[in-house]
């Protein structure tokens, strides 16, 4: 089973649509969490970090379930320009050591 | 602004020749930096943590002789695809992040072809 997990998709849905993605990951000891979106051809940049309470950030909401060992990325009334691809990090301390993992990146393509 | 900067952003070289990629951190130390391969429509790959100080650590698969790492400062890590082949064509990308839960920070790429 891989550290992190996330389902490739891609998600297609329409314009106004609300979708949500998943992220789970194995290893309990995990710390810290975040979301990123990544373009074509571009480089990843950080969408938000989770926290252990949900955060939300416009239309987007990040909730952590730690006894389920999964992150979740909401996004409400979808526009065209979040069509990308959305991948879940997570950071954990392995034997003294910051070990950072990620998925391979859930696509969205929003369509008019 | 950006945080970590990668350099060149894109370059074109023949077979055979070596390209170096910089790596810096702009406003903190990173004793730890990662390198990443992207090729199209597939995802990130990391490559190798790179150590402030001491040697990388390679992904499996990654062959260290080829993707050389040096880590000589704490703002500054270099990837050098040594005796590039068209097949190394890829994007490549760093990371970096403060102490603690802090996110990654990413370069902005460098889109290495091969001829």
């Amino acid at each position: 089973r891989k550290e992190v997990e996330q389902d490739p998709g891609p998600f297609n849905v329409p314009e106004g649509a609300t979708v949500a993605f998943n992220c789970t990951y194995s290893n309990s000891a995990s710390q810290s969490f975040f979301w990123y979106r990544q373009d074509c051809r571009k480089e990843p940049k950080l969408l938000m970090s989770v926290y252990s309470s949900g955060n939300e950030d416009g239309r987007f909401t990040a909730q952590l379930n730690r006894a389920s060992q999964y992150i979740s990325l909401l996004i409400r009334d979808s526009k065209l320009s979040d069509s990308a691809t959305y991948l879940c990090v997570v950071i954990s301390m392995d034997t003294g050591r910051r070990a950072l993992t990620f998925g391979s990146g859930t696509r969205l393509q929003v369509q008019p | 602004g950006a945080v970590v900067s990668q350099h060149p952003s894109r370059v074109i070289c023949k077979s055979g020749t070596s390209v170096k990629i910089e790596c810096r951190s702009l406003d903190f130390q990173a004793t730890t930096m990662f390198w990443y391969r992207q090729f199209p429509k597939q995802s990130l790959m990391l490559m190798a943590t790179s150590n402030e100080g001491s040697k990388a650590t390679y992904e499996q698969g990654v062959e260290k002789d080829k993707f050389l790492i040096n880590h000589a400062s704490l703002t500054l890590s270099t990837l050098t695809v040594t005796s590039a082949h068209p097949e190394d064509s890829s994007f490549y990308i760093c990371s970096a992040s403060r102490t603690g839960p802090s996110p990654l920070h990413f370069g902005n790429g460098t889109r290495l072809t091969v001829t």
